[in-house]
Parts: structure tokens; C-alpha cells; sequence
């Protein structure tokens, strides 16, 4: 069956730093790839996504680049802000109407 | 324009009650998708509805769960005589597209089921 594996939290960084959340997942076919964070107090919001091999996704500084040959879909970041403190979860679909299969999430911290 | 809605945000529940989970999805979306979030856990897929009918159960983890759409908008998820290891975040997400289509879910903020 499907799964995604991403990085315990929480990762603790100070304003400025540079952001890695490792995610690697595991499928049959080609399945979709994203990221999504929850706020606190907040519901999940899409942050980013990729559709097929190669493909990078990119919004509000961060970005992912799908890899079919590590079945990765590592979230990055060059500087983190102290808003960006939330949850990420990754996940994935490969069925025609979308269902998500989500890892575990991974919370981040940043501090001034 | 209004979001995915869903009410109530918190629920409280003595074991062996009944409870109705209610969600709004944005008018218009044809996709319906319930989820069920543990403490500390990514979200669990549930069931999915195309318009009213209901394509997949293959989440619900017993048949206490049932779930709704009667009229291909509103959405209902009901768990009967229910247990502590029913609570969980439950959330609703609708997507615009259909079958075939893998067009962007928005989630709506959820509903906190604690079962003491």
C-alpha cells in the first residue's frame, strides 16, 4: 500500500536559517506529491505541489523537487521567518479522485 | 468566498453515545473526502463522495461510522456507540473535480471529538 515517511519534529530553527523536512513515500504508478501546513489553529492549507517526475513546486519561498529515482519530495526553504512555524505534512495521491495519504507531520519552530 | 465549514469544532461525548458530524463544503465542489486525524498523526483517509454517492469506505474502521451526502452538498458523518479511540480530529475536504481528476482539496478547520 502507499505510505509517507517524513522527519520527526520538531525541528527547531532561529529566523534566517535554512530549511530541510526530509519526505520520501512509497507507491504504486506515479502518484501526485504534496505539501501541505497547518497553522496553528488553523486547518491544512496546500503549500505546494508536483504532478509527475522532475516536476518542482514552489510557493511563498518554498520548493520541492519530485524524485522518482529516491521517491523523495524534500521540503526546503533558504530563510525561515518565525510565521512559517507550523506543521508540514507530505503527502500523496495516486488514485483518479484524489484521496491523500499523509505522513505523520513535522512541526516547525522558529524563534527570533 | 466562504471555505469548507464544519461544526461543531468541538464535541464531547460520554462512551456508548452517538454523534453526527456535520460539514459545508464550497459550493460547487463535486468531492467530498472525510478524514480522521489522531493526536500527533497525519491525517487517515475515511470515505470519499462523488456529488451524492458514496465511492469509497474502505477507511471507515468499523461499521459504528457511516457517513452521508444525500443531496450531493452537505455531508454528515455519524459514529454510533462510540469509543475512546474515536477521538480524533475529523476533518472534511471538497475538491472542485470529480473522478479521474486530481484537482486541489481544501480542508475545512475540523471537529475535535473527545469520547470520555
Amino acid at each position: 500500500g502507499n505510505s509517507v515517511t517524513q522527519m520527526e519534529g520538531p525541528v527547531t530553527l532561529s529566523e534566517e536559517a535554512f530549511l530541510t523536512i526530509n519526505c520520501t513515500y512509497t507507491a504504486t504508478g506515479y502518484p501526485s506529491l504534496f505539501w501541505y501546513v497547518q497553522y496553528p489553529g488553523e486547518g491544512l492549507q496546500l503549500l505546494l505541489k508536483a504532478t509527475k517526475a522532475d516536476d518542482k513546486g514552489s510557493n511563498k519561498g518554498f520548493e520541492a523537487t519530485y524524485r522518482k529515482e529516491t521517491t523523495s519530495f524534500h521540503l526546503e526553504k533558504g530563510s525561515v521567518q518565525v510565521s512559517d512555524s507550523a506543521v508540514y505534512f507530505c503527502a500523496l495521491s495516486d488514485r483518479g479522485y484524489s484521496t491523500l495519504t499523509f505522513g505523520k507531520g513535522t512541526m516547525l519552530l522558529v524563534s527570533p | 468566498g466562504a471555505g469548507v465549514s464544519q461544526s461543531p469544532r468541538y464535541k464531547v461525548a460520554k462512551r456508548g453515545q452517538d454523534v453526527a458530524l456535520r460539514c459545508d463544503p464550497i459550493s460547487g465542489h463535486v468531492s467530498l473526502f472525510w478524514y480522521q486525524q489522531a493526536l500527533g498523526q497525519g491525517p487517515e483517509f475515511l470515505t470519499y463522495f462523488q456529488n451524492e454517492a458514496q465511492l469509497d469506505k474502505s477507511g471507515l474502521p468499523s461499521d459504528r461510522f457511516f457517513a452521508e451526502r444525500p443531496e450531493g452538498s452537505v455531508s454528515t458523518l455519524k459514529i454510533q456507540r462510540t469509543q475512546q479511540e474515536d477521538s480524533a480530529v475529523y476533518l472534511c475536504a471538497s475538491s472542485l473535480t470529480g473522478a479521474s481528476g486530481k484537482g486541489e482539496q481544501f480542508f475545512g478547520p475540523g471537529t475535535r471529538l473527545t469520547v470520555l
